[in-house]
């Protein structure tokens, strides 16, 4: 079982700012199979990013994801308020996986 | 417009049973992957489960703390996904979600219902 783990456990930014959240994965993945989400308190998860680097729709120019093999990247160029919130990468596959979180929170 | 919206949650004893539901609306889930997906109170997201369509066998896969104890199934006449999930442990505790696959976006969880709070306690 691939075995995701996110970082930082907390990220701590002024809005416009920006964020980068990473993800490693145990061994090498397919990007088309890996996703990114966004949940925020009392609500449910919310797709950003699939395939790696492609947003789902109605996601802002913002949030842009990169990588390849094990080491993938959720970037925010500029954080607007409604942005701070938990985010989670994803394994597509015979048995889906989750990172831990990233929270990124107000300084 | 797409919507899925769970319902069965509750309080169950350890050891008993429960049935989710997940209605769907905007497309037929016949022509869908449907997974659940839960998140234990102040904790991360794990993967419970998939169904996939008959044309794909339309069988179900299950992550390894549910296997043998939960199923997934699906009434395409009524556009209903469930979740039936039995031998109940405290630790199933969790908001459970339904998710479809790859409807709009491949190979992730694109559309996501507002969750029901299962909790197991004796």
């Amino acid at each position: 079982e691939i075995v995701l783990t996110q970082s930082p456990g907390t990220l701590s930014l002024s809005p416009g700012e920006r964020a980068t959240l990473s993800c490693r994965a145990s061994q090498s993945v397919i990007s088309t199979y890996f996703a990114w989400y966004q949940q925020k308190p009392g609500q449910a998860p919310r797709l950003l990013i699939y395939g790696a680097s492609s947003r789902a729709t109605g996601i802002p120019d913002r949030f842009s994801g990169s990588g390849s093999g094990t080491e993938f990247t959720l970037t925010i160029s500029r954080l607007e308020p409604e942005d701070f919130a938990v985010y989670y990468c994803q394994h597509y596959g015979t048995s889906d996986t989750f990172g831990q979180g990233t929270k990124v929170e107000i300084k | 417009e797409v919507q899925l919206v769970e319902s069965g949650g509750g309080l169950a004893k350890p050891g008993g049973s429960l049935r989710l539901s997940c209605v769907a609306s905007g497309f037929s889930v016949s022509h869908a992957w449907m997974s659940w997906v839960r998140q234990a109170p102040g904790k991360g997201l794990e993967w419970v489960g998939r169904t996939k369509v008959k044309s794909d066998g339309g069988t179900s896969e299950y992550g390894a703390p549910v296997k043998g104890r939960f199923t997934i199934s699906r009434d395409d006449s009524k556009n209903i996904v469930y979740l039936q999930m039995n031998s109940l442990k405290t630790e199933d505790t969790a908001v459970y979600y339904c998710t479809t696959e790859g409807l709009a976006s491949l190979a992730c969880l694109d559309y996501w219902g507002q969750g029901t709070l299962v909790t197991v306690s004796s």
